[in-house]
């Protein structure tokens, strides 16, 4: 079955780059129709789509967090990787990496990592 | 950038109830819509996708419908397990992946 799991530091200093890793597992991303995202919320707020790397390599960012994202994926070793740069306290949130599915339909995020709680602070 | 708006933002029902939440693209993505349910401190859950077709798994009770700009989310008859927050989020491959802002779903 497919899962996926985050993992990176839980607090960081303001202007720190923060990076974290999507480890997943039942699904490979050399396959056709295949992605990984992250999405972050908040606490108490609204999920937000930041990046999305597809099989072949096709990059797509949040156009507000554009300039601060990089996503990259290591198909070997079953990990993508997020970088965030010049991180701020509004950035505090739970991250989440997600599998996507990719067709006629759409882009959807049928399978979601646990989710990993990264604070900003001094 | 496309806005994804939902309503209301929230909403209060009981067991049994119809209940329908909506969600308006500020343009138009076709049938390109998913919905999401997310309980407190879990991840959400994928439950409609390409407008109106239900997520294996996800029971029939729920439904949705739409094209163009509007888009609607209906659970037929509320069951305590539904009480939780909705997500709606546009799916066009070449737009940004846009949530809406949510709609929390209360017992009355």
């Amino acid at each position: 079955q497919i899962t996926l799991k985050e993992s990176g530091p839980t607090l960081v200093k303001p202007t720190q780059t923060l990076t974290l890793t999507c480890t997943f597992s039942g699904f490979s991303l050399s396959t056709s129709g295949v992605g990984v995202g992250w999405i972050r919320q908040p606490p108490g707020k609204a999920l937000e789509w930041l990046a999305l790397i597809y099989w072949d390599d096709d990059k797509r960012y949040s156009p507000s967090l554009k300039s601060r994202l990089t996503i990259t994926k290591d198909t070997s070793k079953n990990q993508v990787v997020l970088t965030m740069t010049n991180m701020d306290p509004v950035d505090t949130a739970t991250y989440y990496c997600a599998h996507m599915s990719y067709g006629d339909y759409g882009d959807y995020f049928d399978y979601w990592g646990q989710g990993t709680l990264v604070t900003v602070s001094s | 950038d496309i806005q994804m708006t939902q309503s209301p933002s929230s909403v209060s029902a009981s067991v049994g109830d119809r209940v329908t939440i909506t969600c308006r693209a500020s343009q138009g993505i076709s049938s390109w819509l998913a919905w999401y349910q997310q309980k407190p401190g879990k991840a959400p859950k994928l439950l409609i996708y390409a407008a109106s077709s239900l997520q294996s798994g996800v029971p029939s009770r729920f439904s949705g419908s739409g094209s163009g700009t509007d888009f609607t989310l209906t659970i037929s008859s509320l069951q305590p397990e539904d009480f939780a927050t909705y997500y709606c989020q546009q799916a066009n491959s070449f737009l940004p992946k846009t949530f809406g802002q949510g709609t929390r779903l209360e017992i009355k």
